[in-house]
């Protein structure tokens, strides 16, 4: 069955270093993957799309990469201040449009 | 613009009872989606509308629940009747509808979703 996988449940890091988050996905063929970040009570709020084709996305202090071979995204968000803490969440979609029917990890709280 | 607004923000029912979730999408958004987090669980896709037809109803659990989205505007998420394990967060989310061969999907918008207690 398909399993996405976020490194552990909670990552510290101290203020001003990266925060480097991990998505792994087995028995899945992503056509892209996003990320969102969710706070306390709240929806989940996109951040960043890339599709199987990219390497790597850039968004102000946000980058993301995708390796479709290790089936693997990392999340980096550089010089990382308090605001930052949420929960951020990896979802993949199969479907290059049309249809939103995304799978999303259980998260990791930053 | 107004977001995607969910109602109520919470509702505590007892087992058995029947309970209506609310969602209003951003205006203009074709794409409307449910999706559902229990307890320690990941986030699940319910179903997905555009407009007001039903286009991927693969995620709903069982026949307790009734989506519907009459006019293509806002939708509603019955429950009836509830069972303990309906307990959750139900989120709804919206998208605008790309044309043509879009490269990618516009991203989702999510409600503050409905967190729903059964006891």
């Amino acid at each position: 069955s398909q399993k996405i996988e976020q490194n552990s449940e909670a990552l510290n890091i101290q203020e001003g270093k990266t925060a480097t988050l991990t998505c792994n996905y087995t028995n899945y063929s992503p056509a892209y993957l996003q990320w969102y970040r969710q706070d306390p009570g709240r929806g989940p709020v996109f951040l960043l799309l890339i599709r199987e084709n990219e390497k790597e996305k850039r968004k102000e202090r946000l980058k993301v990469t995708f390796d479709t071979t290790l089936k693997q995204s990392l999340f980096h968000i550089t010089a990382s201040q308090p605001a930052d803490s949420a929960t951020y969440l990896c979802a993949l979609s199969r479907r290059v449009f049309g249809n939103e029917k995304l799978t999303f990890g259980t998260g990791t709280r930053l | 613009e107004a977001g995607v607004t969910q109602f109520p923000s919470h509702s505590v029912i007892e087992k058995g009872q029947t309970v209506t979730l609310r969602c209003d999408p951003i205006s203009g958004h074709d794409n409307l989606y449910w999706y559902r987090r229990v307890m320690g669980k990941e986030i699940k896709f319910l179903l997905h509308f555009v407009k007001e037809s039903k286009q991927d109803e693969s995620g709903m659990p069982n026949n307790r629940f009734l989506a519907e989205r009459t006019g293509g505007t806002y939708s509603t998420l019955k429950v009836q009747p509830a069972e303990l394990e309906d307990s959750g967060v139900y989120f709804c989310a919206s998208s605008h509808r790309e044309q043509g061969l879009a490269s990618y999907n516009s991203p989702l918008h999510f409600g503050n979703g409905t967190r729903l207690t059964v006891t």
